[in-house]
């Protein structure tokens, strides 16, 4: 079955710095989307991206998914203490109403 | 009410007993779930209700048992659970196409005993 690979598992920045993480499919995604997870809390969705190619920001996050739309990222600049949580990657499974969530990158950020 | 609402928020059960969950949208999502999460895991679907009925089973045991009552309402019905059946439970909705992500609920937290 479609397997969603993410990387790093964990990542610790210094408060004031980039963190990216990254997402790859085996098979090719009609959509992906981005959940964040608070510690102790649930996950809660980010953005959805679709198009091959799309970049899209938020604020201090942006994202993009792959012109083959086989792998996305996520990146945050100059990272804030609030940002800590582990970041999930999701995509539907053969266009399925399954969604399959990726290990997650874990965000822990020093002040 | 943008909303998804789960009760009870935590639960000890014993092997023997028999307890359900509830899980509450009224934001007209047709798509209903459940997963289930371990700690410092992603979450794992168990099932999927499309229009109120269950359209994907990922071979969950049959202690565990869904139920729609209506468009607004998932039920997840526990019996003769297994301590390793703890976890946190998620409830989440979406619109049918998912392309608005999904909203999930704050869980409930598991405990077998």
């Amino acid at each position: 079955g479609q397997q969603v690979m993410q990387i790093p598992q964990y990542q610790h920045v210094q408060e004031g710095e980039d963190f990216t993480t990254y997402c790859n499919s085996s098979t090719t995604l009609s959509n992906i989307q981005w959940y964040k997870q608070r510690p102790g809390g649930h996950p809660v969705f980010l953005i959805q991206l679709v198009k091959s190619g799309e970049v899209k920001k938020q604020k201090r996050l942006t994202f993009q998914f792959g012109e083959a739309k086989k792998n996305s990222s996520l990146h945050i600049t100059a990272t804030q203490t609030t940002d800590v949580g582990t970041y999930f990657c999701a995509g539907p499974q053969g266009g399925s109403e399954k969604l399959v969530f990726g290990k997650g990158t874990k965000l822990t950020v020093n002040p | 009410d943008t909303e998804v609402t789960q009760t009870p928020k935590h639960l000890v059960m014993g092997m023997t007993n028999k307890k359900s969950l509830k899980c509450e949208q009224h934001m007209g999502h047709r798509a209903m779930y459940w997963y289930k999460q371990k700690a410092k895991k992603p979450p794992e679907l168990m099932f999927v209700y499309s229009y109120e009925k269950l359209s994907i089973n990922e071979s969950v045991p049959s202690r565990f048992s869904p139920e729609c009552p209506n468009s607004s309402l998932l039920n997840l019905h526990l019996h003769a659970l297994q301590p390793e059946d703890s976890a946190l439970y998620l409830c989440a909705s979406s619109p049918v196409d998912s392309r608005s992500g999904y909203t999930f609920g704050s869980g409930t937290r598991l405990t077998v005993v």
